[in-house]
């Protein structure tokens, strides 16, 4: 059974370059059969898309978020990274890691981890 | 960029039936937007009712469906009940792998 986990820094800094990393078990992200996404939620609001990315590390983002966002994978720690740069109020979330099939088939969640922009 | 709609709250008796619906600001979805469904309680992951429009996902109960009504997806509940009352969310595929979500719709069983 697959397991998703996010994991760090649950306080960013205005300006600053919010940085998550979700680590795979139960599955390889090389395997090649599954896209790895991220997706967060803003309290109280509704989910948002951020990109996904293959283990060949094609991604594809956002056009929101394009501009500042980059997905990354590491196929030797069976992990995928989320990178935000220029981080505001407003990126405040429970960002979440998800295993992708057929392009919108999230079957797979993390728990969830919050992210607090702040000084 | 084009947005997804839901209703923002919807509704229903216990042991009712209910269609929530997954909308675009402009155009008609159909099955290569790969509607999905999801269903969030408080304080937990989304988990997928349903995939590629109209599949229920492993262990999903049979009273949850998906279809394409007109010209939106459609989730329908029949038979709701007490612990059917949740958020849902549809995601659609706009192609060149970019997906979005539409706002949610507040489901309450009353």
């Amino acid at each position: 059974q697959v397991q998703l986990q996010e994991s760090g820094p649950g306080l960013v800094k205005p300006s600053q370059t919010l940085s998550l990393t979700c680590t795979v078990s139960g599955d390889s992200i090389s395997s090649g059969t599954y896209y790895w996404s991220w997706i967060r939620q803003p309290a109280g609001k509704g989910l948002e898309w951020i990109g996904r990315i293959y283990t060949s590390g094609s991604a594809k983002y956002n056009p929101s978020l394009k501009s500042r966002v980059t997905i990354s994978v590491d196929t030797s720690k069976n992990q995928f990274s989320l990178n935000l740069s220029s981080v505001t109020a407003a990126d405040t979330a429970v960002y979440y890691c998800a295993r992708t099939r057929n392009w919108n088939d999230f079957d797979s969640w993390g728990q969830g981890t919050l992210v607090t922009v702040s000084s | 960029q084009t947005v997804v709609t839901q209703e923002p709250s919807f509704s229903v008796s216990p042991g009712g039936t209910v269609t929530l619906t997954c909308g675009l600001s402009s155009g008609s979805v159909s099955t290569t937007y790969y509607p999905n469904w999801y269903q969030q309680t408080p304080g937990q992951a989304p988990r997928t009712l349903i995939y590629n429009t109209n599949t229920r996902s492993s262990g999903v109960p049979d009273r949850f469906s998906g279809s394409i009504l007109g010209n939106k997806a459609a989730l329908t509940i029949t038979g709701a009940q007490a612990d059917d009352e949740s958020d849902y969310y549809c995601v659609l595929y706009m192609g060149s792998g970019i997906s979005v979500f539409g706002g949610g719709t507040k489901l309450t069983v009353l």
